[in-house]
């Protein structure tokens, strides 16, 4: 099956402080999503982003899908942007794999 | 609009006992998956519904395990007789056509 590789797993950052999160596919896909999971464990669709660049706020996501990548950018982080963020890909029948996530910790 | 509701929210059982998992998902969607995360394996799907009707439910990982989906508001999952390693949180989501997943808050189910 298809492969979905995140990157950092592990991140901490200083309030205020901007980063990249990546996802790396192995294979062709038709769609792509990014999540949020909260530390209360609560899963949050941020971006449903199968090409092209989206902006929300102080996220943004952009996914080259035909280089088989997806990035997350944070700017300005809060403490509350703390979690896991995964990315999910589709290549058919609407069935979604998740990679291992990104767990970020915001520091004040 | 209310999201994607789950029952109970945590759910402790001895082993052996039977325990069923319930899952409104949001009106007019057509799609219905339950994914199960451990710290081990992660978000595996297990199984999905389109139109209450099973697609794959390749990722079910024994017959211990059974969905169904009786009509388009409501979904259940039962695990019969329930392990420790069963213990995990269970997630249900929905979509509507090929849009974005809504999860639910989970289930942590917690077999001794």
């Amino acid at each position: 099956g298809i492969q979905v590789e995140q990157s950092p797993p592990d991140l901490i950052l200083q309030e205020g402080a901007n980063s990249t999160l990546r996802c790396n596919f192995s294979d062709s896909v038709n769609n792509l999503q990014w999540f949020h999971q909260n530390p209360w464990g609560q899963l949050i669709n941020l971006f449903y982003i199968p090409s092209g660049t989206k902006q929300n706020g102080r996220l943004s996501a952009t996914t080259v899908a035909t280089e088989r990548y997806s990035l997350l950018y944070i700017s300005s982080s809060q403490t509350t942007d703390s979690g896991v963020y995964f990315c999910a890909v589709e290549q058919a029948g609407n069935q979604f794999y998740f990679g291992t996530g990104t767990s970020l910790t915001v520091i004040p | 609009d209310a999201g994607v509701i789950q029952s109970p929210r945590h759910e402790v059982t001895e082993m052996g006992q039977e325990v069923t998992l319930r899952c409104k998902p949001i009106s007019g969607h057509d799609y219905l998956f339950w994914y199960r995360q451990t710290m081990m394996r992660g978000l595996e799907l297990l199984i999905y519904f389109n139109n209450n009707v099973p697609i794959d439910d390749s990722g079910m990982p024994e017959d211990r395990f059974s969905a169904k989906m009786p009509n388009a508001s409501f979904s259940t999952l039962k695990i019969q007789p329930s392990e420790p390693r069963d213990s995990a949180v269970y997630f249900c989501a929905s979509a509507r056509g090929s849009y974005g997943y809504t999860f639910g808050s989970g289930t942590r189910l917690t077999v001794v």
